[in-house]
Formats: C-alpha cells, structure tokens, sequence
C-alpha cells in the first residue's frame, strides 16, 4: 500500500500569502497523484490530477508540482475561499489512498 | 453533467446492517465507474472500494473485505453499497463519488462527488 504522508498538517496564513503543502509518498506514485480541496460540511472537490492538471474551472492561483515520491500543492496568494483542508490521492496503485490532509487556517 | 444524489443518514445498532443509495442522473450508471468513500468526523478520506474498469471488476480495500458489499441497479440508475457488522468505528460520512467512464478501461480521478450520507452507529 502506497502510504501518503502530508505536512504540514496545519498552516497558519493570511489572506494574500502563498501556502505550500506537501505530499510524501512512501514509494513511487507516478504523476498520479491528485488534490483535493474539502470545506466544512462539503463533498471534496478535485483540485489537480496527475500531479499539475488544474481541473475545471479551479483558479490559477492553484499549482501543483512533483513526481515519484514527492508532490507539492501551491496556492500563489490565498484567498478567503481558500481557508479549508487538503488531501492528496494517488491511484498509481491499488488499494487508492488519502493523505491525511492539511487545514489551511487564518492566522 | 453527471450528478450524484445520496440516500438520508441512517442510525444503526452496533451489528446491524446499513446500505447506501447513490442515484445517478445526467449520464447512466452502467458507463460510469462509482466507488465508495468515507470520512469518520474530524478524520480523513478512506477509499473503501469501487469498480476497476482495467479489470471490470469491483474492488474492495482489503479492511472491508468481507463486510462490504458494492452493487449497481441500472434499471434505476442506483449504485448502492452495504457495510455490514457495524461497529463504533463504522460511524462516518459515506459518499460516492465517480471514477470517470467504465470504457475509458482506466480508472480516473474523482471528479463528481454525491452529497454524502452519515452514518450513525449507537446502542
């Protein structure tokens, strides 16, 4: 089983400021590797796949970045919108696995 | 544009059995490759199985083997999942989600969700 390991598990920014999220993968994932952004009470909702492809419709602001192991999720300039938690998912290999997320609060 | 809309939370006995509709509309079930994901309240995503189109077949996560059941009604375009042996841990949000086209042969990425289902699981 492909273990996801995210971090930091909270990050504490302002509005305006760039968040970066990490995601490690305990052994190669490809580029298949996708984000998702879940709000309170919400279904997920997909960020990215295969590691960099904005999915419909998702601002700019929003990249992703990695192979293999290693993944990053960047947000350029958050916005009051963007204050919620983060999963990552890989679907290189069965069984499909989460990360274990990163919030995204105001300071 | 499919959507995906969700039976109302149930509340079981530690035991007992639960089963989870899931209802498709803007596309027909039998192209679509549903799978099943929960979330226990203040936790993670849990991948618990859906259809592999690589292999049209349904896979389970090897945690639920055994308790969990996936089926597909086309007729009513209905997808629907049954844990069984509840137990505390078991309480959650249920949601389904789509994995893209069985004829794509390839599973996609989780795109369209349902609203979610939760769950309760109490003596």
């Amino acid at each position: 089983e492909i273990v996801l390991t995210q971090s930091p598990s909270t990050l504490s920014l302002s509005p305006g400021e760039r968040a970066t999220l990490s995601c490690r993968a305990s052994q190669s994932a490809g580029n298949l590797v996708a984000w998702y952004q879940q709000k309170r009470g919400q279904a997920p909702r997909l960020l990215i796949s295969h590691a960099f492809t904005r999915a419909t419709g998702v601002p700019a602001r929003f990249s992703g970045n990695g192979s293999e192991t290693d993944f990053t999720l960047t947000i350029s300039s958050l916005q009051p919108d963007d204050f919620a938690v983060y999963y990552c998912q890989q679907r290189f290999a069965w069984p499909l696995t989460f990360g274990g997320g990163t919030k995204v609060e105001i300071k | 544009q499919v959507q995906l809309e969700q039976s109302g939370a149930e509340v079981k006995k530690p035991g007992a059995s639960v089963k989870v509709s899931c209802k498709v509309s803007g596309n027909t079930l039998s192209e679509l490759s549903i799978h099943w994901v929960r979330q226990a309240p203040g936790k993670g995503l849990e991948w618990m199985g859906g259809f592999d189109p690589e292999d049209t077949k349904t896979i389970y996560a090897q945690k639920f083997q055994g308790r969990v059941t996936m089926t597909e009604d086309t007729s009513t375009d209905t997808a629907y999942m049954e844990l069984t042996s509840l137990r505390s841990e078991d309480a959650a949000v249920y949601f389904c989600t789509t994995g893209g086209y069985k004829w794509e042969y390839i599973l996609n990425w989780f795109d369209t969700w349902g609203q979610g289902t939760l769950v309760t699981v109490s003596s």
